[in-house]
């Protein structure tokens, strides 16, 4: 596609549910990236995909998140159990990897857990 | 492993007057350094990026950015301020690793701009 892809734009859900949360990243770039940011917050990072490499989780806040990229390009973070703390502005952003290219966001999905 | 600091939370300044968004960065080489804007509502843009070569670089929007490498610093000035720049301004920091090159992001200033 032309840009980088969310969906939903926004979702409501009740404590202690499960969501999904889907990125589709820009024809062709490797690199995927998850961000959350919080009300006046800044970017949090969460977890980076390169290719084939093991993902960089090391953003993840807790093993309630997930995330899954499947056939190197569409990305899906998982959220089990929500709580109130995890609502949010969840930003995926996808680039080629190559040095010095810049990522690109998407419009963001605004997660609201009440 | 690369990082960046953004000191200031927020920034108010007059309509008119010049800005200067500060920015610092740990890397051990050279870095690959960019300025993202996030307007409200909007996604973040990027505004400019700097790799090699002159140290001040130019970007949209009338903004440019001075690379300082014996401050491991990378501010973001424009001589004047308009209303429409108020936003949320984020620096970063891109550098190859392992699995390739990775981007790191400031946790961002927000421009308050007044009449």
């Amino acid at each position: 596609g032309a840009g980088v892809s969310q969906s939903p734009s926004n979702k409501v859900t009740e404590k202690g549910k499960d969501v999904e949360l889907r990125c589709d990243p820009i024809s062709g770039h490797t690199a995927l990236y998850w961000y959350r940011q919080s009300l006046g917050q800044g970017l949090e990072f969460l977890i980076y995909f390169q290719g084939n490499s093991a993902p960089d989780k090391s953003g993840l806040p807790s093993d309630r998140f997930s995330a899954e990229r499947t056939g190197g390009s569409v990305s899906t973070l998982t959220i089990q159990r929500t709580q109130q703390e995890d609502s949010a502005v969840y930003l995926c952003a996808s680039s080629l990897a190559r040095t010095g290219t810049e990522a690109f966001f998407g419009q963001g999905t605004r997660l609201t857990v009440v | 492993a690369q990082s960046v600091t953004q000191p200031d939370i927020h920034i108010t300044v007059s309509e008119g007057a010049s800005l200067e968004l500060r920015c610092n960065y740990s890397y051990g080489a050279t870095p690959y350094l960019f300025w993202y804007v996030q307007s409200p509502g909007q996604g973040l843009q990027l505004l400019l990026k700097y790799f090699s070569g002159d140290t001040l670089v130019q970007g949209i929007k009338g903004f440019e950015a001075e690379f300082k490498r014996s401050q491991s610093s990378f501010n973001l000035r424009k001589p004047s301020v308009h209303w429409s720049d108020a936003a949320e301004y984020f620096c970063a920091v891109g550098a190859p690793g392992t699995g390739g090159f990775k981007t790191i992001f400031g946790a961002g200033t927000r421009l308050f701009v007044k009449a």
